[in-house]
């Protein structure tokens, strides 16, 4: 079992709807988890992170973290084309300096 | 700021050669974390360092890859008799430090190696 697991996708959302991405991570030790976006050819690139249960929103990208169920999400609202991308999620199991274990990510797509 | 840069963008060489690849990590950051992506795959952990001491290497996949920093800076990670299967991209992060809200990992745009 991977420590972190993604639905490879692809995932195909219309624009101006909401693109949800999931993640489950198996170590009930992970305490952060981050979300990436990489599109073809370049560097991930950080979008968010959450450590505390619950939501967190910044603009148009909303995480959600339930440790309970080991479930860390990513929601997409008014979804743009250039929000097509591969979208890793990763985790950490300290408030600290560590390596990140990646999910092997979702492909996102969306259709103008 | 200037944010984290690799070179080269892109290596080729032959097998049974050893590379050299470099990470200039941001300013000020403190941490620095090699992985790698061999295409379709997940990022791969290699190595980690804080300062110059590298608490984790637990990544690095044979005694063939090994890697440094120095002055809390300028990273090199050096592939020795190099096989195909080493082929990826190589990409370098850094982060800021402890605590909340310092580490995250800011990634360069990797160093993409093809060994013929």
């Amino acid at each position: 079992q991977k420590e972190v697991e993604q639905n490879s996708g692809p995932l195909s959302v219309p624009e101006g709807a909401i693109a949800s991405l999931n993640c489950t991570y198996s170590d009930r030790g992970s305490q952060s988890f981050f979300w990436y976006r990489q599109y073809s050819g370049k560097s991930p690139e950080l979008i968010m992170f959450i450590y505390s249960n619950g939501d967190k929103e910044d603009g148009r990208f909303t995480a959600q973290l339930n440790k309970a169920s080991q479930y860390v999400s990513l929601l997409i609202r008014d979804s743009q084309p250039s929000d097509s991308a591969t979208y890793l999620c990763a985790a950490t199991t300290h408030f600290g300096n560590e390596k990140l274990t990646f999910g092997t990510g979702t492909r996102l797509t969306i259709i103008p | 700021g200037a944010g984290v840069s690799q070179s080269p963008s892109n290596k080729v060489t032959e097998k049974g050669k050893d590379v050299e690849l470099r990470c200039d990590p941001i300013s000020g950051h403190t941490a620095l974390y090699w992985y790698r992506q061999s295409l379709g795959q997940g990022l791969e952990f290699l190595i980690y360092f804080q300062g110059n001491s590298a608490p984790d290497k637990s990544g690095l996949p044979s005694d063939r890859f090994s890697a440094e920093r120095t002055g809390g800076s300028v990273s090199t990670l050096t592939i020795q008799r190099t096989q195909q299967e080493d082929s990826a991209v190589y990409l370098c992060a850094s982060s800021q430090g402890q605590g909340i809200g310092m580490y995250e990992q800011y990634f360069g745009p990797g160093t993409r190696l093809t060994v013929t």
